[in-house]
């Protein structure tokens, strides 16, 4: 099977919890920001984005906060289920250059 | 219908040995990306085209080589693997005229060199 990346930081969740995942990025210059989800097997799947001039932003289940003062980014996801299983990315990026991601974090949740 | 597609899935072969990889999007994006994926999961570029010319060219050994013969293919060759090259290697296009530059990902090639 595949190596699941052990020295990743992991958060366990009971099902029905909220997650919160962070992330701290380094580029104070950088316009936007994603977050990204990656199943096992398979590539990195886009979840929300959120714009540097925002600070907050809801999806589908999902809340995207960005603290540019500390240059921080959370992923809320409401109602964890067992599908939400995964790892989970962010990325910084400036408009006309590259997406940079950051380490990853994995979910586990408990059913 | 498959947005980005890579083949193979799944490459294992021996050191010195050439591979190649190919990738294909249907999306109609103008720009392509191959990133690398090592054991700890982290994620990092490595080329990027844009309507079939280079414009990212990460600090890469030149054995690993992209072609895109046209928009919607970016191809990876890579000479004389060496152990190290294990990784797995992933696809991606993106349309840069968007507000936010959300990248499609292909499901990925596992190289092993043994």
């Amino acid at each position: 099977g595949e190596s699941v990346g052990l020295h990743l930081p992991t958060l366990s969740v009971q099902e029905g919890d909220n997650s919160i995942i962070n992330c701290a990025y380094s580029n104070s210059a950088s316009d936007y920001f994603i977050w990204y989800k990656q199943e096992s097997g398979k590539g990195p799947q886009f979840i929300i984005d959120i714009r540097s001039n925002m600070d907050k932003r809801q999806g589908q289940r999902v809340t995207v906060l960005l603290n540019k003062t500390v240059k921080h980014l959370s992923l809320q996801i409401a109602a964890t289920q067992p599908g939400d299983s995964a790892v989970y990315f962010c990325a910084e990026g400036q408009y006309g250059n590259k997406l940079v991601f950051g380490a990853g974090t994995i979910l586990r949740v408990k059913s | 219908d498959t947005a980005v597609s890579q083949t193979p899935k799944y490459l294992v072969t021996q050191m010195g040995n050439d591979k190649s990889i190919k990738c294909e999007q249907n999306l109609g994006h103008d720009t392509m990306y191959w990133y690398k994926q090592d054991s700890k999961k982290f994620l990092k570029i490595m080329f990027s085209y844009n309507n079939k010319e280079l414009i990212i060219n990460e600090t890469v050994p030149n054995r690993f080589s992209p072609k895109s013969p046209d928009k919607a293919h970016l191809n990876l060759h890579i000479n004389s693997l060496e152990l190290g090259d294990s990784a797995v290697y992933f696809c991606a296009s993106s349309q840069p005229n968007r507000a936010v530059y959300g990248y499609t990902f292909g499901s990925g090639t596992r190289l092993t060199v043994v």
